[in-house]
């Protein structure tokens, strides 16, 4: 069974840091993985899809890293603002239709 | 812009009340989900349609139900809520299942039982 695991569950920057969230997956068979963010009371947002046989994608400042070998994703947000606080979800997609998400890491940017 | 939609954004229902959640898109997807995610939690999958066919988890309680009359349209009916219903409905689309297509969400729908 697909398990799915996000760490730090909360992490707290000042403005202008480089910054990794980390996802990790215990079955390495996926078709893809994505990074969602999730704004307090909201939906959520696509911000990246990473393809099994990608090694990485790249949006503006965000940059998401797979490694499905090991089982292991990396969204990587350079040089953060405050508007970037959200809660981060990352999500793998296997041989069946369902999305299997982490927990989550909660992100503050403070100014 | 194609999208996922959900009405309505916020729903109040009484304990025992039928209530129904709307999904609509414009992606023309085959396949809609619809997810339940209570606070701090991740979303958890409580069924899909891939077109006309629907396929329910295996823990999704029987007070839920879902209605696809098209390829547009998705419903979340909840027969009798109780408390513990109270959460964020989220609806979501994928051009096919499995593979490798991405899913788009709509914005949820809240919901609160008094």
């Amino acid at each position: 069974k697909q398990e799915v695991t996000q760490i730090p569950a909360a992490l707290s920057v000042p403005e202008g840091e480089n910054l990794v969230l980390n996802c990790s997956f215990t079955d390495s068979a996926i078709y893809n993985l994505q990074w969602f963010r999730q704004d307090p009371g909201k939906g959520l947002t696509s911000l990246l899809l990473i393809q099994s046989s990608q090694r990485e994608q790249t949006s503006g400042r965000l940059n998401a890293s797979l490694d499905k070998s090991s089982g292991r994703s990396t969204l990587y947000i350079a040089a953060s603002q405050p508007g970037d606080s959200a809660t981060y979800l990352c999500a793998v997609r296997g041989n069946t239709d369902k999305l299997i998400f982490g927990t989550g890491t909660r992100l503050q940017v403070f100014p | 812009d194609a999208m996922v939609i959900q009405n309505p954004r916020y729903q109040v229902t009484q304990f025992g009340k039928p209530v129904t959640l709307s999904c609509s898109q414009t992606l023309n997807h085959n396949v809609m989900y619809w997810y339940q995610q209570k606070s701090s939690q991740a979303p958890k999958l409580l069924f899909h349609y891939y077109d006309k066919d629907f396929n329910n988890e295996a823990d999704t309680p029987d007070n839920f139900q879902s209605r696809r009359p098209n390829t547009s349209f998705c419903f979340l009916d909840i027969r009798s809520p109780g408390l513990g219903d109270a959460a964020m409905y989220l609806c979501a689309t994928s051009r096919d299942p499995g593979g490798p297509y991405e899913q788009y969400f709509g914005p949820g729908t809240r919901l609160t039982v008094t």
